[in-house]
């Protein structure tokens, strides 16, 4: 069995300032590894993976997450934030079986 | 349309109501799944169908019931609910079912049972 712990639920920030959010997993086997946003009113967009290779990964828009096998962690960074950041992000984790996912944590910027 | 449409995208219930949710892809994709998204809770997956066949039920109380008519379209099936299964529902799907396919979702319909 695996399970998906994202240690924050909510997390505050200023315009321009930096974020972390963070993500552990538990699992027996070799895992893959996303993070997906969620915007008001919107369904789940994937925002980046890590399936093999590099460990640091990155999106279109500025975030990168960087998986750590030793620590089973998969924790997401963005340098500088946006106002237009303001969304729901939930870790996600799949092994040959499912994809379980985070409860989430919520990002509001503000100005 | 692209992507992943889900219809409609608010419907409120009584307990005694029947109801369905649709959910469309237009991905050429052949594994779809339906999501619980409850407020402060992981997603719970509920169901999934590969090539329209239900390959897992998550242990989901009858009350709620999948059709997969083809590869393109996913029903929810609603009947004599309970309001904690107000939620948002959120369908999904891929190219297929293994762990490298990405899974998109559609934006979701959100249920409030009365």
């Amino acid at each position: 069995a695996q399970s998906v712990t994202q240690l924050d639920s909510q997390v505050p920030v200023f315009e321009e300032a930096p974020v972390e959010l963070r993500c552990n997993y538990s699992s027996s086997v070799s895992v893959y590894l996303f993070w997906y946003v969620q915007y008001p009113n919107q369904g789940l967009q994937l925002l980046l993976k890590y399936l093999s290779g590099s460990t640091l990964v990155e999106s279109i828009n500025g975030f990168e997450a960087e998986f750590n096998k030793s620590q089973t962690s998969f924790h997401l960074r963005k340098p500088s934030v946006h106002i237009s950041d303001t969304a729901e992000y939930f870790c996600a984790v799949r092994d040959d079986y499912k994809l379980s996912f985070g409860a989430g944590t919520t990002v509001t910027v503000r100005a | 349309e692209t992507g992943v449409t889900q219809t409609p995208r608010h419907l409120v219930m009584g307990m005694t109501n029947k109801k369905s949710l649709k959910c469309e892809q237009h991905l050429g994709h052949n594994a779809m799944y339906w999501y619980k998204q409850s407020a402060k809770k992981p997603l719970e997956l509920m169901f999934v169908y590969n090539f329209k066949e239900q390959t897992e039920n998550n242990s989901v109380p009858s009350r709620f019931s999948p059709e997969c008519p083809n590869s393109s379209h996913l029903f929810l099936h609603l009947h004599t609910l309970q309001p904690e299964d107000s939620a948002l529902y959120l369908c999904a799907s891929s190219q297929g079912p293994d762990r490298e396919y990405e899974q998109y979702f559609g934006p979701g319909t959100r249920l409030t049972v009365t």
